[in-house]
């Protein structure tokens, strides 16, 4: 099956700098790729996807980069704020697999 | 659109009991996932169901069991509780899987003592 690695599991940045959040894959048939943010006893929001189709997503002050030859993807959030903290977890699915893999999340602490 | 709900938010079991969580997805999303997420071990995919059937199931043992509703509602049951099973379950739902944008509910607070 799918094996979705993730890293780092802990980032702190500085107000206002960008937090850069990395994840492989090992399917190469894996075709969409979705973040997620999830907050203190709150479920996982989705923030962002990306096709596999597409190369670069952006929204705002998020972004999503994708590389299919080296099957990793990678969350850009640039001018980080306080309320960006959070645990973020990326994912990967193909369209046969009725099942998401998820990588192992990344605490991202900013500080004000 | 109302998001996706879960009841209860939170449970309380000792050993040996057995829980029945509910979920409600996005009106018009047929397909509802659920997963376990506990500190060590992360985002645990349990089964997904679709149109009644369950169309995938995840490493977990039989006394973690579920089911679709034709209202496309869903439970999941665990028996024979264990402290392991302390975690955060998780219900997602997308208009029908298969890598389609799936949306988390708030999740089911599950203690055992």
């Amino acid at each position: 099956g799918e094996n979705v690695e993730q890293h780092p599991s802990t980032l702190s940045v500085q107000e206002g700098d960008s937090a850069v959040i990395k994840c492989t894959y090992s399917d190469s048939a894996s075709n969409y790729f979705p973040w997620y943010k999830q907050e203190l006893g709150k479920g996982p929001q989705l923030i962002i996807d990306i096709r596999s189709n597409v190369g670069e997503k952006k929204d705002q002050r998020i972004a999503v980069t994708l590389n299919k030859t080296a099957k990793h993807f990678s969350l850009h959030i640039t001018e980080t704020q306080p309320e960006d903290s959070a645990v973020y977890f990326c994912a990967a699915t193909h369209p046969t697999g009725n099942q998401f893999y998820f990588g192992t999340g990344t605490s991202l602490t900013v500080i004000p | 659109k109302a998001g996706v709900t879960q009841t209860p938010r939170y449970l309380i079991k000792t050993r040996g009991q057995q829980v029945t969580l509910s979920c409600s997805p996005i009106s018009g999303h047929r397909s509802v996932s659920w997963y376990q997420q506990t500190p060590g071990q992360g985002l645990q995919f349990l089964f997904e169901y679709f149109s009644e059937t369950q169309r995938n199931k995840g490493n977990f043992p039989g006394r973690f069991s579920g089911r679709q509703f034709s209202n496309s509602r869903s439970e999941m049951n665990v028996s024979t509780l264990e402290l392991g099973d302390s975690a955060l379950y998780l219900c997602a739902s997308s208009l029908a899987g298969t890598g389609g944008k799936e949306f988390f509910g708030p999740g089911t607070r599950l203690t055992v003592l």
